[in-house]
């Protein structure tokens, strides 16, 4: 079955540091795959996306590249944030007999000191 | 534009009662989810709707119930709950196109003791 594998968090940056968050996917076919952030006490919402190989997604100075050769979607950002502290998900969606399974890596928990 | 709105979102529970959390969407969207998040173990899917009127288990549907009882509504039964089950629980809907995002509600926190 489909699979993500994102690294282990917490993750513990100072403002303006560089981020990476790893992710990884096991999948049939061609699925697509979604960034979600979750701040304190509300749910997820949608980062960035990609529905193709090579495909790059970006959203407020976040970017990930649909890697199909090593089956990655690495997030990264220039420079974070306080404000960017968090919790992200990786996740990719594919049909499934006329259903849309989504399915969730476990998250990285980011937090940026000032 | 409401988008997911989940009810209630606090809850504390005795071991052995039951409850219901209620779930609305307002996107006119198919497919709807149930989601719970404990920590360090990330979203699992406790039971989907693909349409008015189905309903299919996930990953760990033991316990629960759901209902689909409109395009709008899809409700979570715990008709006895356990202390396992207390957890953050996320409704989430998906307008079905292969690249489209889920919509999630603010959650509901569960607490049983």
């Amino acid at each position: 079955g489909n699979s993500v594998t994102q690294m282990e968090g917490p993750v513990t940056l100072s403002e303006e540091a560089f981020l990476t968050i790893n992710c990884t996917y096991t999948a049939t076919g061609y699925p697509s795959l979604f960034w979600y952030v979750q701040y304190p006490g509300e749910g997820l919402q949608l980062l960035l996306k990609a529905t193709k190989a090579d495909d790059k997604g970006s959203n407020k100075g976040f970017e990930a590249t649909y890697r199909k050769e090593t089956t990655s979607f690495h997030l990264e950002k220039g420079s974070v944030q306080v404000s960017d502290s968090a919790v992200y998900f990786c996740a990719l969606s594919s049909s499934s007999g006329g259903s849309y399974i989504p399915t969730f890596g476990r998250g990285t928990s980011l937090i940026v000191h000032p | 534009n409401a988008g997911v709105t989940q009810t209630p979102k606090f809850q504390v529970l005795k071991t052995g009662q039951s409850m219901t959390l209620q779930c609305a969407q307002d996107m006119n969207h198919n497919s709807m989810y149930w989601y719970r998040q404990d920590p360090g173990m990330g979203l699992r899917l406790i039971y989907y709707s693909a349409s008015e009127g189905t309903t299919d288990k996930g990953e760990v549907p033991n316990g629960y119930n759901v209902s689909r009882l409109n395009k709008r509504e899809f409700s979570l039964r715990l008709e006895s709950a356990a202390p396992s089950q207390t957890s953050v629980y996320f409704c989430a809907s998906l307008e079905e196109l292969y690249n489209s995002p889920l919509h999630f509600g603010n959650g509901t926190r569960l607490t049983v003791t």
